[in-house]
């Protein structure tokens, strides 16, 4: 079983659309974030949830709007996408915000905007 | 979190130790050193972290030095499913904030057949 798992796995769409990546992990975890790794290959957080509570939040647009309906699942949605916005986007989890906790990544998504 | 200096690439012989160096000369004493590994088009891998002492898992194992300033984290016997980008990661552990990794540029292993 996929411990955390993001669909959709690809994603192709054009400027000024609105699109949502979706996240889950089945580990029980209490936290969950969201990094962006552009063209570059460089790893940033956008934001972490705990329990549902959002807790970390990165100087991202508002066009990002991370939602957690429950502890096992954490959604990105992007409104009005940009050039700039194409990357991977990689969901993770961890048992806990505070701590050594390691993250367990997902497969990632990879956003193209054209 | 303290800043990590990692050399840009490495390679290594199939069969053979790879020896991974990461320097953190700032590091404070409730900040732990972290690794993880980005196979190519995958997500990230916690590998190993550690504080003080020397630590070992399936995976790898971790040698801080006595003043803390630098670690090498070994692969005792490289296969090419190895190869991959290695980041190193200070930041505080237990008692800390919130569990923010905070990604550097790591280093690329090319292990060869």
């Amino acid at each position: 079983d996929t411990a955390v798992s993001q669909t959709p796995k690809y994603l192709v769409t054009q400027m000024g659309n609105d699109k949502s990546i979706k996240c889950e992990q089945n580990l029980g975890h209490d936290t969950m974030y969201w990094y962006k790794q552009d063209s570059k290959k460089f790893l940033k957080i956008m934001f972490s949830y705990n329990n549902k509570e959002l807790i970390i939040n990165e100087t991202v647009p508002n066009r990002f709007s991370p939602k957690s309906p429950d502890k096992a699942h954490l959604n990105l949605h992007i409104n009005s996408l940009e050039l700039g916005d194409s990357a991977v986007y990689f969901c993770a989890s961890s048992q806990d915000s505070a701590g050594s906790y390691e993250q367990y990544f997902g497969p990632g998504t990879r956003l193209t905007v054209t | 979190d303290a800043k990590t200096t990692q050399p840009t690439s490495m390679d290594c012989a199939e069969g053979r130790a790879a020896n991974l160096p990461c320097n953190h000369s700032t590091i404070s004493g409730n900040e732990y050193v972290y690794w993880y590994r980005q196979i190519h088009s995958q997500g990230p891998q916690y590998i190993i972290h550690g504080l003080k002492n020397n630590e070992t898992n399936e995976m790898a194992s971790l040698i801080i030095t006595e003043d803390r300033k630098s670690s090498t984290l070994i692969l005792p016997h490289a296969t090419l499913r190895d190869t991959a980008v290695y980041y190193c990661i200070v930041r505080v552990g237990m008692g800390g904030a919130t569990n923010k990794l905070i990604f550097g540029t790591g280093t690329l292993l090319a292990v060869q057949p």
